[in-house]
């Protein structure tokens, strides 16, 4: 079964400062890949997926994410945040032969000013 | 189109009453999925279900909590004698198909935050 893991559970940083969020996920087959957002009191929103195809994937609200397979990492990445960009985020793997999702356990990203 | 409706958004119960949560999922999903959120933790898996069947129940707690996903209506997450640490929100995803095809992309609603007092 697939698993994922989240290195950062907190991740405070200054208003237009870069930001990476580290995501490694584990199964025995193929894929697929998810960042989901959820700003406070709301549902979680998708960020951006990787499903096949080029290993850079552009997102929502600037952010992106780079897939590695070698390395088994999504990590997430912005390279300026804004205030509103405080949120916590979620990492999510799909297998290809199935329809299970599994999250990681959300890294907190807290934009000062 | 709408988007996956959870009601209600807000639900208080005292210990050992019932919580019955409701999520209709997007229109033509046929898979829904439930979540729980305990504050200040991630999001964990509790049950996958299609149209009538449950898929894969192996995040639900063995007592006191139960889904279904009947042919009509909406999917209901059930609660049985509430205790304080049933506290939580509580997600539901839909997920939808197009024949033989499945969209992985799950799309979530706002959540039910249940409070036991």
């Amino acid at each position: 079964a697939q698993s994922v893991t989240q290195l950062d559970s907190q991740v405070p940083v200054f208003e237009e400062a870069p930001v990476e969020l580290r995501c490694n996920y584990s199964s025995s087959v193929s894929v697929y890949l998810f960042w989901y957002v959820q700003y406070p009191n709301q549902g979680l929103q998708l960020l951006l997926k990787y499903l096949s195809g080029s290993t850079l994937v552009k997102g929502i609200n600037g952010f992106e994410a780079e897939f590695n397979k070698s390395q088994t990492s999504f990590h997430l990445r912005k390279p300026s945040v804004h205030i509103s960009d405080t949120a916590e985020y979620f990492c999510a793997v799909s297998e290809w032969n199935n329809n299970d999702m599994r999250f990681g356990a959300g890294t907190r990203l807290t934009v000062k000013p | 189109n709408a988007g996956v409706m959870q009601n209600p958004r807000h639900l208080v119960r005292r210990r050992g009453q019932e919580a019955r949560l409701r999520c209709s999922p997007m229109k033509g999903h046929s898979h829904v999925y439930w979540y729980r959120q305990l504050p200040e933790e991630g999001l964990k898996f509790m049950v996958y279900l299609q149209k009538e069947n449950i898929i894969d129940e192996s995040g639900m707690p063995k007592e006191r909590f139960s889904a279904e996903f009947p042919k009509e209506g909406p999917s209901i997450l059930r609660i049985q004698q509430v205790v304080r640490g049933d506290s939580a929100a509580y997600f539901c995803a839909s997920l939808g198909t197009s024949g033989r095809r499945t969209y992985n992309e799950q799309f979530f609603g706002p959540g039910t935050r249940l409070t036991v007092l």
